[in-house]
């Protein structure tokens, strides 16, 4: 199956900060998205980004596919934004969508 | 507002009885459904993968037995833990796509809020 790596696992920002997490994958897929989990394990969509970028106010999104990874940027981070972010990318038949390990995101007021 | 919805969001059940989680999709026919485990800290665990009319694929190390998955229709998906047991509590979250849902040729899937399972 598709292999997919998120780093850093951890990230401590203080409030105001941005951030950029890292999602690579091993294989072609036709589709990727990101995910926020909140405390009560909601997996809420952010962005089904398979290429290109997408913006969605203070959160854009990257996929380079042809190199095999996509970024999430956090801007002006907030408290509201602690949780774990997971990417999860399906194969070309999308049978499967796998997941990565997530980055669990703690931002300090 | 939800367009995926579980049913029940926690369940507390006795050792030996079987559990039983609904899955729908709201506002779209969801032609393929997936099943996670999720312990804690942990990423999620694809269990299964549902097409309505067939029977599911499961992955390897699923016990198809145990892990019984019904997807009758194309709005609904069940996921039966029988003869639970301890080891059995999880955090359950079912995920459903559409072609239809995204638009176009995409295939963006959306999550249930998930099912706290805990066996007594």
């Amino acid at each position: 199956g598709i292999q997919v790596e998120q780093s850093p696992p951890d990230l401590i920002l203080q409030e105001g900060a941005n951030s950029t997490l890292r999602c690579n994958f091993s294989d072609s897929v036709n589709n990727l998205q990101w995910f926020h989990q909140n405390p009560w394990g909601q997996l809420i969509n952010l962005f089904y980004i398979p290429s290109g970028t997408k913006q969605n106010g203070r959160l854009s999104a990257t996929t380079v596919a042809t190199e095999r990874y996509s970024l999430l940027y956090i801007s002006s981070s907030q408290t509201t934004d602690s949780g774990v972010y997971f990417c999860a990318v399906a194969d070309g038949n999308f049978n499967k969508f796998y997941f990565g390990s997530g980055t669990k995101l703690n931002v300090k007021p | 507002g939800a367009v995926v919805s579980q049913h029940p969001s926690w369940v507390i059940c006795k050792s030996g009885t079987s559990v039983k989680i609904e899955c729908r999709s709201l506002d779209f026919q969801a032609t393929t459904m997936f099943w996670y485990r999720q312990f804690p800290k942990q990423s999620l665990m694809l269990m299964a993968t549902s097409n309505e009319g067939s029977k599911a694929t499961y992955e390897q190390g699923v016990e198809k037995d145990k892990f019984l998955i019904n997807h009758a229709s194309l709005t609904l998906s069940t996921l039966t833990v029988t003869s639970a047991h301890p080891e059995d509590s999880s955090f359950y979250i079912c995920s459903a796509r559409s072609p239809e849902r995204t638009g176009g040729t995409g295939t963006e899937a959306f999550f249930g809020q998930g099912t706290r399972l805990t066996v007594v």
